[in-house]
């Protein structure tokens, strides 16, 4: 059980296109749900943290209005990158979690490349 | 704000050899995870220490916390080649407050 899946697992677009990776708990009702990035090499950092039906609380230094991000259902949240730049490319990983006390269960990652 | 130190973060080594992977954290935490990574890959977790004292193993590898020194380690024992991978450690004050900060990160690399 606790199986996240993340689609696409790879997209590569052209620079000033929006991108969207879903974020999906398969098995399981994800009251929270997080955004990482990670660049090669680098550790994972926060960028965001969501609950079902609330607004996504961004990490600092996080663009709220690039990284637009949308938890509609207990199973599935959305990270959209509007206006994608190169310098967004990058590893990007979401986890779920079914409560406050329980582990995260990551997603199998999304790579990013903006041309 | 809570920080998560991991030393090193380069570690080549022979099979067979052992060596141990420090965490430091700089504040009380409910909770402290061990991930392993491969290249091009995402996360797969390794270990949970829930308590002061924890021990868990898995194979060649043992997980421990010391919650009073807000200090893990992760040893390896007889390193064979497929343990090659990155390996984060991460905390998690849970409940409450969404912050899980990762360490950044220790490349182990095992020479046959």
């Amino acid at each position: 059980g606790a199986v996240v899946s993340q689609h696409p697992s790879r997209v590569i677009c052209k620079s000033g296109t929006s991108v969207k990776i879903e974020c999906r708990s398969l098995d399981f009702q994800a009251t929270t749900m997080f955004w990482y990035r990670q660049f090669p090499k680098k550790s994972l950092m926060l960028m965001a943290t969501s609950n079902e039906g609330s607004k996504a609380t961004y990490e600092q230094g996080v663009e709220k209005d690039k990284f637009l991000i949308n938890h509609a259902s207990l199973t599935l949240s959305t990270l959209t990158v509007t206006s994608a730049h190169p310098e967004d490319s990058s590893f990007y990983i979401c986890s779920a979690r079914k409560g406050y006390a329980d582990t995260q269960y990551f997603g199998p990652g999304t790579r990013l490349t903006v041309l | 704000e809570l920080k998560v130190e991991q030393n090193p973060l380069f570690l080549s080594m022979q099979e067979g050899k052992n060596y141990t992977i420090y965490c430091n954290y700089s504040t009380t935490s409910d909770r402290l995870y061990w991930y392993r990574q491969d290249p091009g890959k995402s996360l797969e977790s390794l270990f949970v220490l829930l308590s002061n004292g924890a021990v868990k193993q898995e194979g060649r590898l043992m997980a421990s916390l010391d919650t009073k020194a807000r200090l893990s380690t992760l040893h390896i024992t007889a390193a064979v080649h497929d343990l090659s991978a990155t390996y984060f450690c991460a905390v998690d004050r849970g409940y409450n407050n969404n912050d899980m900060r990762f360490g950044a990160g220790t490349r182990l690399t095992v020479k046959p």
